[in-house]
C-alpha cells in the first residue's frame, strides 16, 4: 500500500520559532510537494522539488523553505512562525509528468496553530 | 493562482440521490482530475481523465471532459452517507512542465441519511 507520512498531525508552535514539518513517502515518486490549504482558498503550493536537492517555488513561498537530501524526505521549514501560517498542510508526491499519470498521493495533513 | 474553480461550492442531498459538481479551469491540460478529502484528512485521488477523453466511468463515478468549454462534472450516483467530503478538481497545465498540479477550492458534499 502506497505511503505519504507526515509526521505530526497536530502541531502547536510560538510565534518565532523555527518550525520544521517532516514528509516521506515510500513509492519512490521524483516530485514532492507541500500545500497548505486555508478555508474557501483551496490548496496553494508553497514549494515542490522534481528531483534530490532540486526544489521550486510554488505560489506563496514567502516565510518558507524546504530541504530535499533524500528521495523518499521533503521538509518543509517555517523560518520564523508567524500567526498567519497558522493552517493546514498537505505533502504529496507523484510520478514526473509529461505523458504519465501524474495523480497525487497525499499525506494525512498536519494541523499547524501559531500562537 | 487557482485555475479550477468548482461549483456548487457546497451540495446537500439525500442518500440515494445523484451529486453533480462542476469545475471550470482557465488554461489548456494535459488532464484533469478529481480529488476527495473527508474532513481534517488528506486528499484521495479518485479518478483522472485525459485532455483527449470524454467521459470516464469508475464505479458510481461518472467525470465528463469538454475542453471547448473547459469544464469538467463530476457525478456521484446512489449517494451514500459515506460520500460526504469535499471533492476538488485539479489541473496539470502542459506550461507547467508536469510538476504542478492547479487545485480549486473545493466542494463539499453533505449526504443525508
Amino acid at each position: 500500500d502506497v505511503k505519504v507520512t507526515q509526521s505530526s498531525r497536530y502541531l502547536v508552535k510560538r510565534t518565532g520559532e523555527k518550525v520544521f514539518l517532516e514528509c516521506v513517502q515510500d513509492m519512490d515518486h521524483e516530485n514532492m510537494f507541500w500545500y497548505r490549504q486555508d478555508p474557501g482558498l483551496g490548496l496553494r503550493l508553497i514549494y515542490f522539488s522534481y528531483d534530490v536537492k532540486m526544489k521550486e517555488k510554488g505560489d506563496i513561498p514567502e516565510g518558507y523553505s524546504v530541504s530535499r537530501e533524500k528521495k523518499e524526505r521533503f521538509s518543509l521549514i517555517l523560518e520564523s512562525a508567524s500567526t498567519n501560517q497558522t493552517s493546514m498542510y498537505l505533502c504529496a508526491s507523484s510520478l514526473r509528468g509529461l505523458g504519465r499519470n501524474t495523480e497525487a498521493f497525499f499525506g494525512q495533513g498536519t494541523r499547524l496553530t501559531v500562537v | 493562482s487557482q485555475q479550477g474553480e468548482e461549483d456548487p461550492q457546497a451540495l446537500s442531498i439525500q442518500e440515494g440521490e445523484n451529486a453533480t459538481m462542476n469545475c471550470s479551469y482557465k488554461t489548456s491540460i494535459n488532464n484533469l482530475q478529481w480529488y476527495r478529502q473527508n474532513s481534517g484528512r488528506g486528499l484521495v485521488h479518485l479518478i483522472l481523465i485525459r485532455s483527449n477523453e470524454r467521459e470516464k466511468h469508475s464505479g458510481r463515478l461518472r467525470v465528463t471532459l469538454d475542453t471547448s468549454k473547459k469544464s469538467s462534472s463530476l457525478l456521484i450516483t446512489a449517494s451514500r452517507a459515506a460520500d460526504t467530503a469535499s471533492y476538488f478538481c485539479a489541473t496539470w497545465p502542459p506550461h507547467t512542465g508536469g510538476f504542478k498540479t492547479i487545485f480549486g477550492a473545493g466542494t463539499r458534499l453533505f449526504v443525508k441519511a
